[in-house]
């Protein structure tokens, strides 16, 4: 079974600084999927950023980027230029690769809450 | 598209009653999760279907829950009766097989129920 921690149950940031949440993950697999979803007040889990493992370039959409180290298990996401509306929850998700009509299941961490401050 | 539909939003029932939560997945995915969330136990999956086959059902609390889907477009998670400890908020989520979706889940807004 595969597990998600992030160890950082609270952080907070100046606005338009940069802000790094940590993630670590067990598993045996060797393909598989990691991800960051956010989860605003409004309750909505929003897809942030996706990272194939068996890629080393680590992945990056606008102002959200990762720190993808396969051997040490760490996903990490970092958030540049921060702004009110990146204040929420953030969950670090795992999923193994899918085979056959089985198993897109996603793992998620216990989340890490996010307040950016004016 | 308007993304996963889950109703009702919020709902607030007395312990014992039957509770009904519905969802829409996005139109073409083969694939349907339910997770519960609490602060206890953060994100868990409940039960996932693929082409309106429950795949995994591992994740079922007890027999009080029950999930179906009749149709590629339709899905209930069931709750009778209900308890206290059922209270969470429930999420639907869906995705299609196959590189395009490129394994990403889109979730629904969630239903916030309250078991008095």
């Amino acid at each position: 079974a595969q597990t998600v921690t992030q160890s950082q149950p609270e952080m907070s940031v100046q606005e338009a600084e940069t802000v790094t949440l940590s993630c670590t993950y067990d598993t045996s697999e060797s393909n598989y999927y990691l991800f960051w979803y956010k989860q605003p007040p409004s309750r909505q889990m929003i897809l942030v950023i996706r990272q194939e493992a068996y890629k080393q370039q680590n992945a990056t959409e606008n102002r959200f980027s990762v720190n993808f180290q396969k051997a040490a298990k760490s996903f990490s996401l970092k958030i540049s230029d921060s702004q009110l509306g990146d204040t929420a929850m953030y969950f670090c998700a795992f999923m193994k690769k899918p085979s056959g009509a089985g198993s897109y299941q996603l793992t998620f961490g216990k989340g890490t809450k996010l307040s950016v401050i004016p | 598209d308007a993304g996963v539909i889950q109703s009702p939003r919020h709902e607030v029932t007395e312990m014992g009653q039957e509770v009904t939560l519905r969802c829409k997945p996005i139109s073409g995915h083969d694939y349907l999760f339910w997770y519960r969330q609490t602060m206890m136990r953060g994100l868990e999956l409940l039960i996932y279907f693929n082409n309106n086959v429950p795949i995994d059902d591992s994740g079922m609390p007890e027999d009080r829950f029950s999930a179906k889907m009749p149709n590629a477009s339709f899905s209930t998670l069931k709750i009778q009766p209900s308890e206290p400890r059922d209270s969470a908020v429930y999420f639907c989520a869906s995705t299609v097989a196959g590189f395009i979706a490129k394994n990403i889940q889109y979730f629904g807004a969630g239903t916030r129920l309250s078991v008095l």
